[in-house]
């Protein structure tokens, strides 16, 4: 089973609005990713957690909050979330024992709009 | 370093035709390279990967990839294009260990438009 899930594949929130995206692995990967992709674009890596442990965080504003409760899910908490981060929200694992040999399986992605 | 750059942003072909995508790379290592699809409002799916064993790669759907270390290239072929092909393709690079995590490269994308 090669299944990354994500939930859910819509949200439409407004700017003073909290919600949560939810990403699940049961291939026993240890190393897990979130990407932002906006339309046209390749996506572009914003936090990486390897063993639960927050490994990169490229710079993104603290209105996204990563968490990783264990190795099969990886949440990013959304708080007042401008317009411009509207885009589809990758979420991807890998084995994370391989290095950069390793593979990264994608989720189907969730689509934000925020108004 | 790592950088990978895709030469066509959109590439037409008739259906039946063959289908070839360019990418080439830059490391400072021996890379990983892959190439992913994604159809529209879909995540990414591997089609295929080169790890430093065979140079030719054979992938899902038919696609193939040839590593050529010499002229720096990974382009993606496939003797006969089918309608399904029509999507956006990624060529990617990883060439450093981070310990425990990956970090690739992304080329900016070619999109496949088939004709019937």
């Amino acid at each position: 089973d090669t299944e990354v899930t994500q939930t859910p594949k819509h949200l439409v929130m407004g700017m003073t609005n909290k919600k949560s995206l939810k990403c699940e692995q049961h291939m026993g990967h240890r190393a897990m990713y979130w990407y932002k992709q906006k339309a046209k674009k390749p996506p572009e890596l914003m936090f990486v957690y390897s063993y639960e442990k927050l490994s990169i965080n490229e710079s993104v504003p603290s209105r996204f909050s990563p968490e990783c409760p264990n190795s099969s899910l990886l949440n990013l908490h959304l708080h007042a979330l401008q317009p411009e981060d509207s885009a589809l929200y990758l979420c991807a694992s890998s084995l994370g024992l391989a290095g950069f040999t390793d593979t990264q399986y994608f989720g189907p992605g969730t689509r934000l709009t925020v108004l | 370093a790592q950088s990978v750059t895709q030469l066509d942003s959109h590439v037409s072909v008739s259906e039946g035709t063959p289908v070839l995508l360019r990418c080439n790379y830059s490391s400072s290592y021996s890379p990983s390279l892959f190439w992913y699809v994604q159809h529209p409002n879909k995540g990414l799916q591997l089609l295929l990967k080169y790890t430093s064993a065979a140079t030719l790669v054979k992938g899902i759907n038919g696609f193939e990839a040839e590593f050529k270390k010499s002229e720096t290239s990974f382009h993606l072929t496939k003797p006969s294009a089918h309608m399904s092909d029509a999507a956006e393709y990624f060529c990617v690079v990883s060439d450093s260990n981070s310990g425990g995590y990956q970090k690739v490269t992304f080329g900016i994308g070619t999109k496949l438009q088939v004709i019937p």
